[in-house]
């Protein structure tokens, strides 16, 4: 089951725009991680918040989280075509060790 | 950090066989988990891999399916039985310690 839902499903900008991504989920979460797929690899991890914290930077990375409206957002600055790939939040949720996956955003950057 | 190896990468199965997935972690983990992800789609945790103990699996995934060992904090293996074309899709493990969840490259199954 997901817990989370992103959107946009998909979203294509030009290169050195920003991106932005948001997770939304059901129930209360210890903390929330941010994970990045490309086409056909593995997951990389990108930034983990937890939930008495409001945002995280890391690099061109900019994360929010917003625990009362249970939502997140993953804004990329000044993408590049090498940030095309599919980011999925994943949540663990209080009381629970396991991180359950959003749906996840396809993001392409057009060189 | 810990780095995770998953072996085979992939496989070509025909229906109704078996298949075991192996997880290897260079360094001990608290926990390890199993996840599936289909062709375009997010991942689904199939279940939680105990040391010594049986698996606890999500809503969905049953121990006569998906069968899990974990004897020790380094190694666990995932045994997908009486495939079906609907199984095809890809595998991974997943460890986690005090600071991150880590996972594998997967393994990608395709069912004939």
């Amino acid at each position: 089951s997901q817990q989370g839902e992103e959107d946009p499903q998909a979203l294509s900008i030009q290169e050195g725009e920003n991106a932005t991504m948001n997770c939304s989920y059901k129930t209360s979460i210890n903390n929330l991680q941010w994970y990045r797929q490309n086409s056909g690899r593995g997951l990389v991890h990108l930034i983990l918040i937890r939930s008495n914290e409001r945002e995280k930077h890391s690099g061109r990375l900019r994360v929010t989280l917003d625990t009362s409206k249970k939502s997140s957002s993953l804004l990329i600055t000044a993408s590049r075509a090498a940030d095309t790939a599919s980011y999925f939040c994943a949540t663990s949720t209080s009381g629970t060790y396991k991180y359950i996956f959003g749906t996840g955003t396809r993001l392409k950057v057009l060189a | 950090s810990a780095v995770i190896s998953q072996k085979p990468s992939r496989d070509i199965c025909q229906r109704g066989t078996s298949l075991t997935i192996q997880c290897q972690v260079d360094s001990q983990v608290t926990m390890m988990f199993w996840y599936r992800q289909q062709p375009g789609q997010s991942l689904t945790l199939i279940a939680t891999a105990n040391q010594g103990s049986e698996a606890t699996y999500e809503s969905g995934f049953v121990i006569d399916k998906f069968p899990i060992s974990r004897p020790n904090l380094t190694f666990s293996t995932l045994t997908v039985s009486n495939m079906s074309p609907e199984d095809s899709s890809i595998y991974l493990c997943s460890g986690r310690d005090a600071h991150e969840q880590y996972f594998g490259p997967g393994t990608r199954l395709t069912v004939t």
